[in-house]
């Protein structure tokens, strides 16, 4: 069975650090794109990057380009987003997802990043 | 960037009675479009990919159509669980993929 399984939620302050993470399993972690997704409260879906584990290419939405960092682990089949410096505006759900044969067609639970001071 | 539209911005409808929902690319993405379903509290699901290919295990009820500019999703009697948020997405370049504004479906 394919899962994406997810870090916990997170509360942070302005400023801190955060790197959160996405870990594949029932399938080749390698041979598929992982990407992001944010959702802002009460808002809609926001596509911030993807990423191919098996070589690390990494494209990123023109929104978030610089924003954000997406990586990945091959060896632990896990993909990560991180901020270095994070803002009240992150505060967000995000979503990892796996990109199939047309479209994202499987998803992690969501993690949960509150940034307040 | 490609705008994804869609409309209405909310559609109220009798359980039992079809749905149709619109989704406009400001540009062609040929068949490079996709349909999910978000109910609250949970991630999204692939309902449809390629503008009308139904994912594994999704209803017969759901079907989508069109290419280049213009798409439908059809959901052709709804059932209680179809009440939910529908996003449609363009992955015609996957570095730059976009989503619609979203549409919801609620009880009439």
């Amino acid at each position: 069975e394919v899962q994406l399984v997810q870090s916990g939620a997170e509360v942070k302050k302005p400023g801190e650090s955060l790197k959160i993470s996405c870990k594949g399993s029932g399938y080749s972690f390698t041979s598929y794109w992982i990407g992001w997704v944010r959702q802002m409260p009460g808002k809609g879906l926001e596509w911030m990057g993807i990423i191919y584990p098996g070589d690390s290419d990494t494209r990123y939405s023109p929104s978030f380009q610089g924003q954000v960092t997406i990586s990945a682990d091959k060896s632990i089949s896990t993909a990560y987003l991180q901020w270095s410096s994070l803002k009240a505006s992150d505060t967000a759900m995000y979503y990892c997802a796996r990109r199939g044969i047309a479209g994202a067609d499987y998803w992690g639970q969501g993690t949960l990043v509150t940034v307040s001071s | 960037e490609i705008v994804m539209t869609q409309s209405p911005a909310t559609l109220s409808v009798s359980p039992g009675e079809r749905a149709t929902l619109s989704c406009r690319a400001s540009q062609s993405v040929s068949s490079n479009l996709a349909w999910y379903q978000q109910k609250p509290g949970q991630a999204p699901r692939l309902l449809i990919y390629g503008a009308s290919t139904r994912a594994t295990g999704i209803p017969a009820r759901f079907s989508g159509s069109g290419s280049g500019t213009e798409f439908t999703l059809t959901i052709s009697s709804l059932q209680s669980e179809d009440f939910a948020v529908y996003y449609c997405q363009q992955y015609n370049n996957w570095s730059e993929v976009t989503f619609g504004g979203g549409t919801k479906v609620e009880i009439k």
